[in-house]
């Protein structure tokens, strides 16, 4: 079955405690998004990745980090997190293929940093 | 202002009605998206328009590059219609996978 997954579903955690959001397609994708929606402020980019080792800031990039070292993987990392990064999360990912353009959108990460 | 507005932002309509949902943007696009986002959280990509119009099923969504303005139609509505329906565009001068979003209109279809 075609997918995006997620892990963690649910995270609590403390204010400057890295964490990591894992996030795996498995429709050989090459463009790849993380996303975190907030009321009131609707869905933001936060980065996006167009291929293996290339990536780039969306409109929310500030206080994290992502890398791409394989097609299928495409990790959120906060390296210290605050408060104001308490949000739901979505990884989406859209092969290059032009006749559709859809964006298969993984089940969320809803995150608390107390 | 800002680059995507749908409206309205909350619609509530009862079983069987015909809907529109509108989408203004203000910048040049390359492509349009419609979502439709569950009450549980998930989010299901509905149409890419970049021209004309695309039926499925019950839903139609139609795009005019000229007035920069799409609307997504639901057509003999249902309750499990009911979900937040999310614009979404692709500027000309970004990259493919950077999309700007709407703010999301809330739909509920009474029985």
């Amino acid at each position: 079955e075609a997918q995006v997954t997620q892990n963690p579903r649910y995270l609590i955690t403390v204010t400057g405690k890295k964490l990591t959001v894992t996030c795996s397609q498995n429709m050989n994708h090459e463009y790849m998004s993380w996303y975190r929606q907030d009321p009131g402020l609707g869905l933001r980019q936060i980065y996006y990745s167009m291929n293996v080792e290339v990536t780039d800031k969306g409109d929310v990039p500030e206080g994290y980090k992502v890398s791409r070292k394989e097609k299928r993987n495409f990790p959120l990392i906060l390296e210290s997190p605050s408060p104001n990064q308490t949000s739901l999360y979505f990884c989406a990912s859209k092969g290059r293929d032009r006749g559709h353009g859809e964006q298969f959108f993984g089940p969320g990460t809803r995150l608390t940093v107390l | 202002k800002n680059e995507v507005e749908q409206s309205p932002q909350n619609l509530t309509a009862q079983e069987g009605e015909f809907i529109t949902i509108n989408c203004s943007y203000s910048v040049g696009i390359s492509a349009l998206h419609w979502l439709q986002q569950h009450p549980g959280g998930g989010i299901v990509s509905l149409f890419m328009l970049s021209s004309g119009k695309k039926k499925h099923g019950r839903l139609i969504a139609t795009i005019n590059i000229q007035e920069k303005h799409s609307s997504l139609h639901i057509t003999a509505s249902h309750p499990r219609d009911s979900a937040v329906y999310i614009c979404a565009v692709r500027s000309e001068e970004t990259s493919g996978s950077r999309l700007t979003f709407g703010e999301g209109t809330q739909l509920t279809v009474n029985p």
